[in-house]
């Protein structure tokens, strides 16, 4: 079973540009989340999603948004790009074949590295 | 509310044992341990549910007392694999869908 896939790897970004990242769940997991992740503040939750619906939200400004495809693929986006942007984004995939994610595994990409400059 | 993880660092010689902990202000239901390598994504090791049940995967277990809303991570004859960062992740249950991660703790483990 092929697992989490996030595109591009690797990309640099100007302050001010906009930025799509892209997930591709495992197969028949329908739930995606996506996390922040930098040196000093750790693993950082932004949003969740489950059949196209956002459940969940983290404390993160408007500039930050997100969407699922039919397909249980999902890109997160990012606009007016700042310097404190920069961070490792990585995105997980949950079966959540139950009603809480308590029980259930979420499964990480590789993530997408975001520099801005 | 994150929750807190101690050590900050270890550092271990091959076949040493170490115990990871993690604690939370909020009532839990659930802990998820997650093992990091430094350049790669976060790797699960196990999840924990309410009932102070304890788990194992090889020579690595975890127990979870709801009740002190802690847990801890065993790792017994560390092996050089063993290295990297270990984040323990709390949900409080419910309709809550999200992961709340401690920052982490960097665990070496020298030949």
């Amino acid at each position: 079973k092929a697992g989490v896939t996030q595109t591009p790897r690797y990309l640099i970004k100007t302050r001010g540009q906009q930025v799509t990242l892209s997930c591709s769940p495992i197969s028949g997991h329908r739930s995606v989340s996506w996390y922040q992740q930098t040196p000093g503040q750790g693993l950082q939750f932004l949003f969740e999603y489950f059949s196209e619906t956002q459940r969940n939200k983290g404390n993160f400004p408007g500039r930050f948004s997100g969407r699922q495809f039919s397909n249980s693929r999902s890109e997160m986006n990012v606009s007016t790009l700042e310097l404190g942007d920069s961070a490792l984004y990585l995105c997980a995939s949950s079966s959540q074949q139950g009603s809480r994610l308590s029980g259930n595994t979420i499964y990480f990409g590789e993530g997408s590295w975001l520099t801005v400059v | 509310q994150q929750p807190v993880q101690s050590p900050q660092a270890v550092i271990l010689r091959e076949g040493e044992d170490a115990v990871i902990n993690c604690s939370s202000s909020k009532a839990l239901y659930s802990v998820h341990w997650y093992r990091q390598k430094h350049g790669e994504a976060p790797v699960f090791l196990m999840i924990l549910l309410k009932g102070g049940e304890q788990k194992g995967h090889e020579k690595i277990s975890a127990s979870f007392n709801e009740k002190k809303q802690q847990s801890s991570l065993y790792l017994t004859a560390s092996q050089l694999s063993y290295s990297g960062t270990y984040f323990c992740g709390t949900s409080p249950g419910g309709s809550n869908y999200k992961l709340t991660f401690g920052k982490g703790t960097l665990l070496t483990v020298n030949p």
